[in-house]
């Protein structure tokens, strides 16, 4: 069975660091990788994605890939009270079906 | 532009009363799902439709049905409904044509089968 795993926190992090979410995944044939944010009670939006090894950014996220490691992960640079929220790490195996990880919860203290 | 609209937001069920679920996009999507969310076990895909016409099978498929009643809408019904169905309901929506192309979200549906 293909999985993704994210540690589920929670993880707090000050207000100004960079916090660093991290992503696993099973299957070696995995194309697509993204990065979703939920808020309590909201449903989930998308913040990233990336299909190639290396880094993406997207003004303070940065995406990260490596697939000989198999393992994606997002940074979030100036951390804000508002980037406090689950992020879910979700992995496309070839096809449009997602497959998402648990999710990490991340605070921001302020 | 409402995007994906789900109903109803909330619902309280009796052990074996039935409900459906409505989903509709209007960004002219090809592809739709419904997925269920529980504290600890993430998102998990329950049914997916990926043109009209068309449904298949997630992860955890039992005790649903589904059907694609136009390009627009996606409903999910539970038939006999059961305590462990209790969970948070999305529906999403993607374009078709290539891997992975990002899916957009509902706002969920609340339903607590008592």
């Amino acid at each position: 069975q293909k999985e993704v795993e994210q540690n589920s926190g929670p993880l707090s992090v000050p207000e100004g660091a960079i916090a660093s979410l991290n992503c696993t995944y099973s299957d070696r044939g995995s194309q697509s990788f993204f990065w979703y944010r939920q808020y309590s009670g909201k449903s989930p939006e998308l913040i990233m994605f990336i299909y190639s090894n290396g880094d993406k950014e997207d003004g303070r996220f940065t995406a990260q890939l490596n697939k000989a490691s198999q393992y994606v992960s997002l940074l979030i640079r100036d951390s804000q009270p508002s980037d406090s929220a689950t992020y879910l790490c979700a992995v496309s195996f070839g096809n449009e079906k997602l497959t998402f990880g648990t999710g990490t919860r991340l605070t921001i203290i302020p | 532009n409402a995007g994906v609209t789900q109903t109803p937001k909330f619902q309280v069920l009796k052990t074996g009363q039935s409900m459906t679920l409505q989903c509709a996009q209007d960004m002219n999507h090809n592809s739709m799902y419904w997925y269920r969310q529980d504290p600890g076990m993430g998102l998990r895909l329950i049914y997916y439709s990926a043109s009209e016409g068309t449904t298949d099978k997630g992860e955890v498929p039992n005790g649903y049905n589904v059907s694609r009643l136009n390009k627009r809408e996606f409903s999910l019904r539970l038939e006999s409904a059961a305590p462990s169905q209790t969970s948070v309901y999305f529906c999403a929506s993607s374009p078709q044509g290539r891997p992975g192309n990002t899916i957009y979200f509902g706002e969920g549906s609340w339903l607590t089968v008592v």
